[in-house]
C-alpha cells in the first residue's frame, strides 16, 4: 500500500513569501502530526490533528505558521512572511489513532529561503 | 532542555559484529519508545518499539532493552550489516497527545 506523501519534495523561496506544504496519509490513518527537523537535529513536534481538529498546536513556534485538515484525510502546513530561520526539512507522519501507536513518516519537504 | 538524549553522535562497527545504540530520558511521564533508521532524504523509517512495561522487544536482528530506573533504552543490532548504516532516532511518547520527542541521532557506519 502507499505510504505517507508530501509534496513538493523541494521548495524555495523568497524571504517574506508565503508557502504551502502538502501531506497525505496513509488511508485510513486517523492522526496526524507534522515535524520540523534542522540540520544536526532530531525531528521536533509542531502539530497533531485527531481527525478534522487541531488536538496540539503547542509546537507551532508562532502566528506565521498554521496548519489545517479539512476533510480529516489530507492536510496543508501554511507558513507566512517566511523567514531564513524557517529552512529546514517538514516531516508528516501519521498513525492509525491518537494512541502510543508507531508513526509513519513521509520523505520530508526541504525548505529553503533565501 | 533535551528530554531524549543520544550522546554518541557517532558509532562505527565492524560487519558482523554488534552495534549498541544508546538514549537516555529525563521525563518520567515517557511510556513509550521508538526507535527509527534514517537514510539520507528519506524521512525516518520505523524500527522498533517498547512500552515501559516491558524491559526487553525484539524483532529479527533488532532488540531493544529498557532500563526505567535509569531512565535509559539501547537498540542492539546483531549481526551488523552494511545497509545497516544510517543515521538511528531515539523517540519518546507519553500523555494524550503522542507527540514524538526525538534525540539527535546517532551516525551507525557499518564497515564491510
Amino acid at each position: 500500500g502507499a505510504g505517507v506523501s508530501q509534496t513538493p519534495s523541494n521548495k524555495v523561496t523568497e524571504k517574506g513569501k508565503y508557502v504551502e506544504l502538502r501531506c497525505d496519509p496513509i488511508s485510513g490513518h486517523t492522526a496526524l502530526y507534522w515535524y520540523r527537523q534542522s540540520l544536526g537535529q532530531g525531528p521536533e513536534f509542531l502539530i497533531y490533528f485527531q481527525g478534522t481538529g487541531a488536538a496540539d498546536d503547542s509546537g507551532l513556534p508562532n502566528d506565521r505558521f498554521f496548519a489545517v485538515r479539512p476533510e480529516g484525510s489530507v492536510s496543508t502546513l501554511k507558513i507566512q512572511r517566511t523567514e531564513r530561520g524557517d529552512s529546514a526539512v517538514y516531516l508528516c507522519a501519521s498513525s492509525t489513532a491518537g494512541g502510543p501507536y508507531e508513526q509513519y513518516f513521509g520523505p520530508g519537504t526541504r525548505l529553503t529561503v533565501t | 532542555d533535551q528530554q531524549v538524549k543520544q550522546n554518541s553522535p557517532s558509532l562505527s562497527v565492524q560487519e558482523g559484529r554488534i552495534s549498541i545504540l544508546n538514549c537516555d530520558y529525563t521525563n518520567s511521564m515517557f511510556d513509550y519508545f521508538l526507535w527509527y533508521k534514517k537514510y539520507p532524504a528519506e524521512g525516518p523509517t520505523f524500527l522498533i518499539s517498547i512500552s515501559s512495561i516491558k524491559d526487553k522487544n525484539e524483532d529479527g536482528r533488532f532488540t531493544v532493552f529498557l532500563n526505567k530506573s535509569a531512565k535509559h533504552l539501547s537498540l542492539h543490532i546483531v549481526p551488523s550489516q552494511p545497509g545497516d548504516s544510517a543515521v538511528y532516532f531515539c523517540a519518546a511518547n507519553g500523555g494524550s497527545n503522542y507527540k514524538l520527542t526525538f534525540g539527535k541521532g546517532t551516525l551507525l557506519t557499518v564497515n564491510p
